[in-house]
């Protein structure tokens, strides 16, 4: 069984702020993360992805990972009330599981003006 | 660009009725899921279907079957509803080429079983 973890939350933060979100997996042989916004009652869509190590930058959001520590954040600067939802964090099982995508439980985040 | 449509987006259902969920996609994509989605349990992958003409079990199998009718369609039943399988039904396709993997979700089917 592959587990991804992360914080169920709820976390706030005031608009303007820098929200980060924390996730880690337990199959050190992922190769693909995601992180997948979902707001009430609507289905996830996906915000960013990440394969190598280190940041990548997508205008407000920033991807983390690293590998070694099996640990993938996103950081959300200037946070808006728009941002306000549930991030979930995904990690791809490759084609050995079927390209599985295995979810984390979901983080909530609230912003606050 | 209707991407990946579910139907229907609401149910309810008596314990015991069955019913088909279904998913169609226009993307061309090989691989098909369904997840049920619950309060504190995230999304649980119920079967997929890596490609057209074979379906494999996900983490949830029991009380669901599937069937991958064409490249396109990827429905799910339930033939004897339970209490336990209310939840929120997604459909999802996946693209999956070198470097760019992405799930692309289905808006969704509410079901209660009363």
């Amino acid at each position: 069984q592959k587990e991804v973890e992360q914080n169920s939350g709820p976390l706030s933060v005031p608009e303007g702020a820098i929200a980060s979100l924390n996730c880690t997996y337990s199959d050190r042989g992922s190769q693909s993360f995601f992180w997948y916004r979902q707001y009430s009652g609507k289905s996830p869509e996906l915000i960013m992805f990440i394969y190598s190590n280190g940041d990548k930058e997508d205008g407000r959001f920033t991807a983390q990972l690293n590998k070694a520590s099996q640990y993938v954040s996103l950081l959300i600067r200037d946070s808006q009330p728009s941002d306000s939802a549930t991030y979930l964090c995904a990690v791809n099982g490759g084609a050995n599981t079927g390209n599985q995508f295995y979810f984390g439980t979901g983080t909530s985040l609230t912003v606050i003006p | 660009n209707a991407g990946v449509t579910q139907t229907p987006k609401f149910q309810v259902l008596k314990t015991g009725q069955s019913m088909t969920l279904q998913c169609a996609q226009d993307m061309n994509h090989n691989s098909m899921y369904w997840y049920r989605q619950d309060p504190g349990m995230g999304l649980r992958l119920i079967y997929y279907s890596a490609s057209e003409g074979t379906t494999d079990k996900g983490e949830v199998p029991n009380g669901y079957n599937v069937s991958r009718l064409n490249k396109r369609e990827f429905s799910l039943r339930l033939e004897s509803a339970a209490p336990s399988q209310t939840s929120v039904y997604f459909c999802a396709s996946i693209v999956s080429q070198v470097m760019n993997t992405e799930a692309f979700f289905g808006q969704g089917t509410r079901l209660t079983v009363v």
